[in-house]
């Protein structure tokens, strides 16, 4: 089975703060991306990377940066965290634009 | 880009009963319409997909239709038990580009 690991289950950090979100895949798939879920809004595309070094903004990128800077791993990063950026963030992959593999999620507080 | 709607956000069944989720889609090249399912606590899981080249497909109970003309795909769910009570998300995608999903359905089935 594909595993889509995420570091951290739960994260708080106070505004300002530069934030790392870690996601690693075991599966050798050349697409990853980051949602935030929020209620009432579904999984909402902050970034995503087809390849080593690429990147695409999704729909929400402001705030966000990414990397990937090695295929397994795909890093969000918060440069100055605000406290609407609190959210569950999921990680998934996929081979193709299709079945995507998620993470179990990290659910961040920004205080 | 791609946008999509889903109603109802929430649904209440009867344990027997079916329920029926629906989804509408913006980009007529999108072609590819996927249905996960959350658990509360847990990551989304792929329950079903269907592609464009396809109107319905089944798995046991659960079926998926799509109207390409119209743009809307819907999901069916045939005997509701209790552990079918998640939040489902629709998606769609093209080979080209990336997946947006819906706004999720919280399927509530009363025993």
């Amino acid at each position: 089975d594909v595993k889509v690991t995420q570091s951290s289950r739960y994260l708080v950090k106070r505004t300002g703060e530069k934030v790392f979100l870690e996601c690693v895949q075991d599966m050798d798939h050349e697409n990853m991306f980051w949602y935030r879920q929020d209620p009432g809004l579904g999984l909402r595309l902050i970034y995503f990377s087809y390849d080593v070094k690429m990147k695409e903004k999704g729909d929400i990128p402001e705030g966000y940066s990414v990397s990937r800077e090695k295929k397994e791993r795909f890093s969000l990063i918060l440069e100055s965290a605000s406290t609407n950026q609190t959210s569950m963030y999921l990680c998934a992959s996929s081979l193709s634009s299709e079945k995507l593999f998620f993470g179990s999620g990290t659910q961040l507080s920004v205080l | 880009g791609e946008n999509v709607e889903q109603h109802p956000s929430t649904l209440s069944v009867q344990e027997g009963d079916s329920a029926v989720i629906k989804c509408t889609y913006s980009d007529s090249a999108s072609n590819y319409f996927p249905w996960y399912k959350q658990e509360l606590g847990k990551r989304p899981q792929l329950i079903i997909d269907i592609r464009s080249n396809v109107g319905e497909k089944k798995d046991q109970r659960i079926a998926v239709t799509l109207n390409k003309t119209a743009k809307h795909f819907s999901l069916h769910i045939t005997e509701t038990q209790p552990e079918d009570s998640a939040v489902y998300f629709c998606a769609a995608s093209n080979t080209e580009d990336d997946m947006r999903f819906g706004a999720g359905t919280r399927l509530t089935v009363k025993p």
